[in-house]
């Protein structure tokens, strides 16, 4: 089976706090990509980060950090210090070469409140 | 990195329409796709827009209902036809390349009303 799991419909944060995205992905692919995408209320979608299933280090970028862990088929996306500009909904996605498709998780909405 | 430019970005229908929607990408591209996201949920692959032969659609989608062009490499439309209040969604349109890294690329969206 493919798929990728978001299991946190929506989280409630106050502003400051720190808070994780989670995302599981299955696959039988050896190589694939991962992606997050931002999805504000206007409804494009604003392209976050790409990992390929061979690069396995972490990555910071501001706020922004992800853990890619292939031993648990996860890809977790942290923001430090969430601000009210951060509330959107988050999707993880899935490329795979097998296919040629992208599939994406249910997504996580994310309120940060003042 | 490739530009898409989708239109119309928003529109209100009568039920039985029919809508067109346009992707212009700004380069040459082989992988085009079209996305269909009801309200308050995730993205549903419709179909795979191929360059001089019929898209490749998705379980759930078939053509009569969103035929879809391919006449070159850097356009493409998808009508969604016979319109009802179900298929009030945002429609994406998504490029991939795969020259080194794979890269996938989303024009802004349309958000279609069916009344």
């Amino acid at each position: 089976a493919q798929k990728v799991t978001q299991a946190q419909t929506e989280i409630s944060v106050v502003e400051k706090e720190d808070v994780t995205l989670d995302c599981v992905y299955e696959t039988r692919d050896t190589t694939y990509y991962l992606f997050w995408y931002k999805q504000p209320p206007s409804g494009e979608l604003v392209f976050l980060i790409r990992r390929n299933s061979f690069d396995e280090q972490n990555e910071i970028s501001g706020r922004y950090s992800w853990n890619f862990q292939k031993s648990t088929s996860s890809f977790n996306f942290t923001i430090t210090a969430s601000q009210v500009v951060d509330s959107a909904v988050y999707f993880c996605a899935l490329w795979m070469d097998s296919s040629y498709k992208l599939i994406f998780g249910s997504g996580t909405r994310l309120l940060v409140r003042p | 990195s490739a530009v898409i430019s989708q239109k119309p970005s928003r529109d209100i229908c009568q039920r039985g329409t029919s809508l067109t929607i346009q992707c212009q990408v700004d380069s040459q591209v082989t992988m085009m796709f079209w996305y269909r996201q009801q309200p308050g949920q995730s993205l549903t692959l419709i179909a795979t827009a191929n360059q001089g032969s019929e898209a490749t659609y998705e379980s759930g989608f078939v053509i009569d209902k969103f035929p879809i062009s391919r006449p070159n490499l850097t356009f493409s439309t998808l009508t969604v036809s016979n319109m009802s209040p179900e298929d009030s969604s945002i429609y994406l349109c998504s490029v991939v390349e795969r020259s080194g890294n794979t890269e996938a690329f989303f024009g802004q969206g349309t958000r279609l009303t069916v009344v």
